[in-house]
């Protein structure tokens, strides 16, 4: 029961443009939503969050939208850049309770 | 500043033997967790632990065991491997709790035959 889904397991981009990763998740008690970043033969880490008492939350060119209504929520990377090419995971959770992560989705930034 | 450090990186292992994976975290977290990732599904908590000497399950605890007996290290152990457990495992540690971000290392590949 797989409670995040990412449903593109990639995504192709040229540099400059926008990425936009996306994610749907079907547990209406999560409150805390994450994107982790990862490289082949490296962990994931950590990138952006946002709590379920905003819809916007934005760091640099990463920018995480939440439509609780919608239980989606998306990634917008402005502008995509070759180095971010990577699997990007979305996460979710309730309050004090286990994080569930989507399958991934492969970005490719092509120069 | 290793940060969260797995070993080994890799294992292959013949069905039935055990093995001990070690995760060691030098940022003096108070939780630790250990997942594996598998083709096409996200990351799955197996264990997790809240604090040194405690553990607990988490999605897919059955045919692991964990030990917590140091606060910088958490062990996951595998008593009869199966090629069910054929996985990524990645361990993770934060020093707040579950639901925030996690510092992860860079994971064992284990192959079970």
């Amino acid at each position: 029961d797989q409670q995040v889904k990412q449903n593109s397991p990639s995504l192709s981009v040229q540099e400059g443009r926008i990425s936009i990763l996306n994610c749907d998740y079907t547990n209406s008690m999560f409150d805390y939503f994450l994107w982790y970043k990862k490289y082949p033969a490296e962990g994931p880490t950590f990138l952006i969050s946002i709590s379920s008492i905003k819809d916007k939350n934005e760091d640099g060119r990463f920018t995480v939208f939440l439509n609780k209504s919608a239980k989606h929520l998306s990634l917008h990377i402005v502008p995509s850049q070759p180095g971010d090419s990577a699997v990007y995971f979305c996460a979710a959770s309730e309050w004090n309770n286990d994080m569930r992560f989507g399958a991934g989705t492969r970005l490719t930034v092509k120069p | 500043n290793a940060g969260v450090t797995q070993t080994p990186k890799f294992r292959v292992l013949k069905t039935g033997q055990s093995m001990t994976l070690l995760c060691a975290q030098d940022m003096n977290h108070e939780y630790m967790y250990w997942y594996r990732q598998d083709p096409g599904m996200g990351l799955r908590l197996i264990h997790y632990s809240v604090g040194e000497g405690t553990t607990a399950k988490g999605e897919v605890p059955d045919g692991y065991n964990v030990s917590r007996l140091k606060k910088q290290n958490f062990l996951l152990g595998l008593e009869s491997a199966a090629p069910s457990q054929t996985s990524v495992y990645f361990c993770a540690s934060n020093p707040t709790g579950r639901n925030q971000p996690q510092h992860f290392g860079d994971g064992t590949r284990l192959s079970i035959l």
